[in-house]
C-alpha cells in the first residue's frame, strides 16, 4: 500500500514569491492534516480536513497561507507571499476512523517538503 | 490544555544495551498517546500508540512503551538497542475526542554507539 505522497521534496524560493505544496493521502483516508515543523521542534498542526471540509484551521496564518482539498482526496497548501520565517518542513498526514485497532485514528505522515526562503 | 514534555534533548546508549526515551504528558480526560520516529530528511514513522487496555504497548522494530497514569508518563523502551535505531523520536498526545489535534513534544535524539 502506498503511503502519503508529497511533492516537491525540496523547494528554494526568494522571499515574497508564492509557493505551493501538494499532498496525496493514503487511499481511503478521509482525514488529512498539514503540519509545520521548524528545525529542532515537533510538528504543529496548521489545518485539518474531514473529506473536503476544513474542520480545524485555527493555527493557519490566513493572511498568507491557504489550503484546499476540493474533491476530498488531494490537497494543496499555498503560501503567498513567502517570508524568511516560513523556512521549515511542511508535513502532510492522513488518517481514517476505520481499519484495525492499530490503524484507527493513527496519523501516517508523508516525507515532507523542505522549504527554504532566501 | 494538552502538552507533552520530552525532558531529554539527546539520549546516548551503547549498542546492545537497553534504551529508554522519556515522555510525560498533560491532558484533561483520558489520553491517546503516540510515539513516532523521524530519520533524516524523512517524515514521521508511526511506532506505537496507547488508547486503552494493557499499559504495556508493543510496537514496530522491537519498541515498546509503558503507560503510567499516576505518573502521566509514556516512556519508550527497547531491550537491546541497534545502531540503526539512531534517529529523532517524538511523543504525542491527544484527547479521546476525534476532533482534538495531536500535540507533539520537542523530540529526543537517540544516538546508539557501536
Amino acid at each position: 500500500e502506498a503511503g502519503v505522497v508529497q511533492s516537491p521534496r525540496y523547494k528554494i524560493i526568494e522571499k515574497k514569491q508564492p509557493v505551493a505544496f501538494w499532498c496525496n493521502p493514503i487511499s481511503g483516508h478521509n482525514t488529512l492534516y498539514w503540519y509545520l515543523q521548524n528545525l529542532g521542534q515537533g510538528p504543529e498542526l496548521l489545518i485539518r480536513y474531514e473529506n473536503e471540509e476544513a474542520v480545524d484551521d485555527s493555527q493557519l496564518p490566513k493572511d498568507r497561507f491557504s489550503a484546499e482539498r476540493l474533491k476530498g482526496v488531494d490537497s494543496t497548501l499555498k503560501i503567498q507571499p513567502a517570508e524568511l520565517g516560513d523556512s521549515a518542513v511542511y508535513l502532510c498526514a492522513s488518517s481514517s476512523p476505520f481499519g484495525t485497532s492499530g490503524e484507527v485514528d493513527t496519523q501516517y505522515f508523508g516525507p515532507g517538503t523542505r522549504l527554504t526562503v532566501l | 490544555a494538552q502538552s507533552v514534555a520530552q525532558p531529554e534533548d539527546q539520549v546516548n546508549v551503547a549498542e546492545g544495551n537497553p534504551l529508554t526515551v522519556k515522555c510525560t504528558y498533560s491532558v484533561s480526560g483520558n489520553p491517546y498517546l503516540f510515539w513516532y520516529v523521524q530519520y533524516p530528511n524523512r517524515g514521521l514513522q508511526f511506532l506505537l500508540k496507547y488508547i486503552t487496555g494493557d499499559n504495556l504497548v508493543k510496537g514496530s522494530y522491537g519498541f515498546e512503551a509503558e503507560f503510567n497514569k499516576s505518573q502521566t508518563s509514556f516512556h519508550l523502551k527497547k531491550p537491546s538497542a541497534l545502531v540503526s535505531d539512531s534517529a529523532l523520536y517524538f511523543c504525542a498526545v491527544r484527547r479521546l475526542s476525534n476532533t482534538d489535534k495531536l500535540i507533539f513534544g520537542t523530540g529526543t535524539r537517540l544516538q546508539v554507539f557501536p
